[in-house]
């Protein structure tokens, strides 16, 4: 029972911004999105989360829609070194993580 | 901080072996995760600790596994006996509480063969 649909891969060309979809049309009113993202051999690593408000930090901006079903999170500009799987999560704060089957998002030169 | 560690970051064993795996998660942090991840069924949450009390060990697939974390500092996942199955990359994570930022360690290869 899936909370999340993410597409499985995208490409982006290094320098422009990537910016990766979440659906989430089953979330509900106390339940946050979280994004994390797993580089190759590497432990997943924490990005951004959001409950209502777009928010934004050093590594990238989480956009949410007014009706809560979806989100994007935007990388500005895109390096190599972003190549990874992103992981979009919903859930309640204080809930256990769960993590589905991410996008892979290739960052081309 | 150094982060959470695990140790060792790669293991072979024989099957039918006890494997032990350590995780010493970041001070301060009250919530600590075992996860388990595979080719076939991506990332698992085995286990969830909170001020080193189990919360959740629905993940933990079957009797052969086992977790502790007998105190705030220190954690381990035990197999025993180990299946070649049970090959996967183990990660240990921990979290100021359950729904901060989760912060994870490199992981450890366990190859049974």
């Amino acid at each position: 029972d899936a909370k999340t649909t993410q597409p499985t891969s995208m490409d982006c060309a290094e320098g422009r911004a990537a910016n990766l979809p979440c659906n989430h049309s089953t979330i509900s009113g106390n339940e946050y999105v979280y994004w994390y993202r797993q580089i190759h051999s590497q432990g997943p690593q924490y990005i951004i989360h959001g409950l209502k408000n777009n928010e934004t930090n050093e590594m990238a901006s989480l956009i949410i829609t007014e009706d809560r079903k979806s989100s994007t999170l935007i990388l500005p500009h895109a390096t190599l070194r972003d190549t990874a799987v992103y992981y979009c999560i919903v859930m309640e704060y204080g809930n256990k993580l769960v993590f589905g089957a991410g996008t892979i998002l290739r960052v081309k030169s | 901080d150094a982060g959470v560690i695990q140790s060792p970051r790669h293991e072979v064993t024989e099957m039918g072996q006890e494997v032990t795996l350590r995780c010493k998660p970041i001070s301060g942090h009250n919530s600590l995760f075992w996860y388990r991840q595979t080719m076939m069924r991506g990332l698992e949450l085995l286990i969830y600790f909170n001020n080193n009390v189990p919360i959740d060990d629905s993940g933990m697939p079957e009797d052969r596994f086992s977790a502790k974390m007998p105190n705030a500092s220190f954690s381990t996942l035990k197999i025993q006996p180990s299946e070649p199955r049970d090959s996967a990359v183990y990660f240990c994570a921990s979290s100021i509480d359950r729904g901060s930022e989760a912060f994870f360690g490199q992981g450890t290869r366990l190859t049974v063969v």
